[in-house]
């Protein structure tokens, strides 16, 4: 049974600081992997998409990246900022295009000014 | 981005009562789910559906119901609320590669 995990659990950070979200699987079976961003009680917002061929993807000051045979993506936000502050959840969706998808609990993220 | 609705944002319901919580969406999209979270923990599935009268349980066992009658329409049903239902519920639609969220339904049951 496919399971994600996110390290680290909590992370606090100073405004301006790069930083590194962590997310592993344990079935490298996957169709494709996406990183949202959940607000305080708030629905989820996609912020990157990367398929099982691709390696990375690239929005703006994100950068996710993904080792399929290893079971692995990072999350890198560059020089981050207080609006940055939330949770941010890894899901994969197993290796059949529209199966649901499969979330880790998140990384909470604030970042102090 | 996402054209996907969830009605009511918030609700505080009596033990026992019937509800119903609404989700919608105009993408045209197939294949919609309902996941539920509690705070701190991951989402999990709770119903999911591939297309019109099509629905299928998901990995977390609920005492809710769905129904698919139109593309656009996946209503999730508590016939009668627990205090245990007390939840996020969150309904998702998807095209082949992307998942778009609603805002959620927060439930709170007295």
């Amino acid at each position: 049974k496919q399971e994600v995990t996110q390290i680290p659990a909590a992370l606090s950070v100073p405004e301006g600081e790069n930083l590194v979200l962590n997310c592993s699987f344990t079935d490298s079976a996957i169709y494709n992997l996406q990183w949202f961003r959940q607000d305080p009680g708030k629905g989820l917002t996609s912020l990157l998409l990367i398929q099982s061929s691709q390696r990375e993807q690239t929005s703006g000051r994100l950068n996710a990246s993904l080792d399929k045979s290893s079971g692995r993506s990072t999350l890198y936000i560059a020089a981050s900022q207080p609006g940055d502050s939330a949770t941010y959840l890894c899901a994969v969706r197993p290796n059949q295009a529209g199966t649901a998808l499969i979330f880790g609990k998140g990384t909470t993220l604030s970042v102090s000014s | 981005e996402a054209d996907i609705y969830q009605t009511p944002r918030y609700l505080v319901i009596g033990t026992g009562k019937k509800i119903t919580l609404e989700c919608s969406q105009t993408m045209g999209h197939d294949k919609m789910y309902w996941y539920q979270q509690d705070p701190g923990m991951e989402l999990h599935l709770i119903h999911y559906s591939y297309g019109v009268n099509s629905t299928e349980k998901g990995d977390l066992s609920s005492e809710s119901t769905v129904s698919r009658i139109r593309t656009e329409h996946f209503p999730l049903t508590l016939e009668s609320a627990r205090p245990s239902h007390t939840s996020q519920y969150l309904c998702a639609s998807s095209e082949s590669s992307k998942a778009f969220f609603g805002q959620g339904t927060r439930l709170t049951v007295v």
